[in-house]
């Protein structure tokens, strides 16, 4: 089955520690999006990558970090510079849907919980 | 500056009558308009998209949407809601001019709830 998988569901973090979330797509996909989602607060954009080897920080991206060292993989590090983690963070995919790119519709996955004790 | 507003935070409908959530947007250029839905603790599912040609599209699961550009305005309507359409609905655009960046302006979300 083609699609975004993210790991882990949940993900429990002490206060000063890093924590990797995983984000892998088989969909062929050029295009990968980190979000942050908070109650009342919609999607907030944390980094982009357009390309492999490339990427870019969104509106929040102080304390995370970012790879895109191969086409399917978009893992994210939050740091323990970020001051608030507990979130609920989104990953999501686009491309290759034949017209222009600015057309092409994000796919997501199913999110990780992330809490901070 | 680019914007998407869903001016309700929520809207309440009866089972079985029509729905409606709204979203109006601001974008330079012509936009194109995309509905989600999130049902709790899962990710967005794709609805519909608007990118050219007829003002109203169908989607998934019933769901139409119908582009107003003199009211710059992408509303999600359903003719008869079902309780299982209760969700978390996000709208968001990306302006025609914006190139190869593909990233999106997202509204905050409208929560539906449909009353048995």
């Amino acid at each position: 089955d083609g699609g975004i998988t993210q790991s882990p569901k949940y993900l429990f973090r002490k206060e000063g520690q890093n924590v990797t979330l995983s984000c892998e797509q088989n969909l062929n996909h050029d295009a990968m999006y980190w979000y942050r989602q908070d109650p009342g607060q919609g999607l907030r954009l944390i980094y982009y990558s357009q390309i492999v080897n490339d990427f870019q920080k969104g509106d929040i991206a102080e304390g995370y970090s970012v790879s895109r060292e191969k086409k399917e993989s978009f893992p994210l590090t939050v740091t323990s510079a970020q001051k608030n983690p507990t979130a609920f963070y989104l990953c999501a995919s686009t491309g290759g849907e034949g017209g222009h790119p600015s057309t092409d519709t994000q796919y997501f996955g199913p999110g990780t919980r992330l809490t901070v004790l | 500056a680019q914007s998407v507003a869903q001016p309700e935070d929520q809207v309440n409908v009866a089972e079985g009558n029509p729905l409606t959530v709204k979203c109006t947007y601001s974008v330079s250029g012509n936009p194109y308009l995309f509905w989600y839905v999130q049902y709790p603790n899962r990710g967005l599912q794709f609805l519909l998209k608007y990118i050219t040609g007829d003002n109203l599209v169908k989607g998934s699961y019933g769901f139409e949407a119908e582009f107003n550009k003199s009211q710059t305005s992408f509303h999600l309507k359903k003719p008869s809601a079902l309780v299982s359409d209760s969700a978390l609905y996000f709208c968001a655009v990306r302006a025609s001019n914006a190139g190869n960046n593909r990233k999106l302006i997202w509204g905050l979300g409208t929560s539906l709830a449909v009353n048995p």
